[in-house]
């Protein structure tokens, strides 16, 4: 059974620096991986989609890596910003039929 | 892409009633998910409503207690019936395109709380 770790569970850091967040999966077989970012009491946005045959995916100051074979991904946030303060959250999805997977999240707080 | 729009945003509602979430999507979707996430949690995925058909629920969820209705490709309500506190959660709608790639699109939530 697929199973999604994020850590840490939350992250404060000063507003200007480069932070990675990461994600792990048990089982490398999968059809491709989100990030998604949530705001207090909102809805989920869309961050970076990453097919299992790529390495990564860039927009704007953020970068996403997947390395299926080790089951991990990263989501990079280059110059960070106050308005970067949410919580992200990452998502496995195993075929292209099937249901995406959460991991619970890390909470990140931009200090300015 | 999709854009979905989920109403109400949030509404704070007395115990025993219902409410009832709507989303509309901005294209013609097969399955609609709903989810549910409790406070400080993860989502929890209640059930996928496709239309034409019963939803189908995941496991801890009933139909009596969340009735959803699909009545066509762009629209799904979930009802939250019989309210208590422990239902004080974010409900949000979501739907898959699927292209390239099956990418995974949310509504702007629904913050409930029961008093």
């Amino acid at each position: 059974k697929q199973e999604v770790t994020q850590i840490p569970a939350a992250l404060s850091v000063p507003e200007g620096e480069n932070l990675v967040l990461n994600c792990s999966f048990t089982d490398s077989a999968i059809y491709n991986l989100q990030w998604f970012r949530q705001d207090p009491g909102k809805g989920l946005t869309s961050l970076l989609l990453i097919q299992s045959s790529q390495r990564e995916q860039t927009s704007g100051r953020l970068n996403a890596s997947l390395d299926k074979s080790s089951g991990r991904s990263t989501l990079y946030i280059a110059a960070s910003q106050p308005g970067d303060s949410a919580t992200y959250l990452c998502a496995v999805r195993p075929g292209r039929d099937d249901k995406i997977i959460f991991g619970k999240g890390t909470r990140l707080h931009i200090l300015p | 892409s999709a854009v979905i729009s989920q109403k109400p945003s949030r509404d704070i509602c007395q115990r025993g009633t219902s409410l009832t979430i709507q989303c509309q999507v901005d294209s013609q979707v097969t399955m609609m998910f709903w989810y549910r996430q409790q406070p400080g949690q993860s989502l929890t995925l209640i059930a996928t409503a496709n239309q034409g058909s019963e939803a189908t629920y995941e496991s801890g969820f009933v139909i009596d207690k969340f009735p959803i209705s699909r009545p066509n490709l762009t629209f799904s309500t979930l009802t939250v019936s019989n309210m208590s506190p422990e239902d004080s959660s974010i409900y949000l709608c979501s739907v898959d395109k699927k292209g390239y790639n099956t990418e995974a699109f949310f509504g702007q939530g629904t913050r409930l709380t029961v008093v």
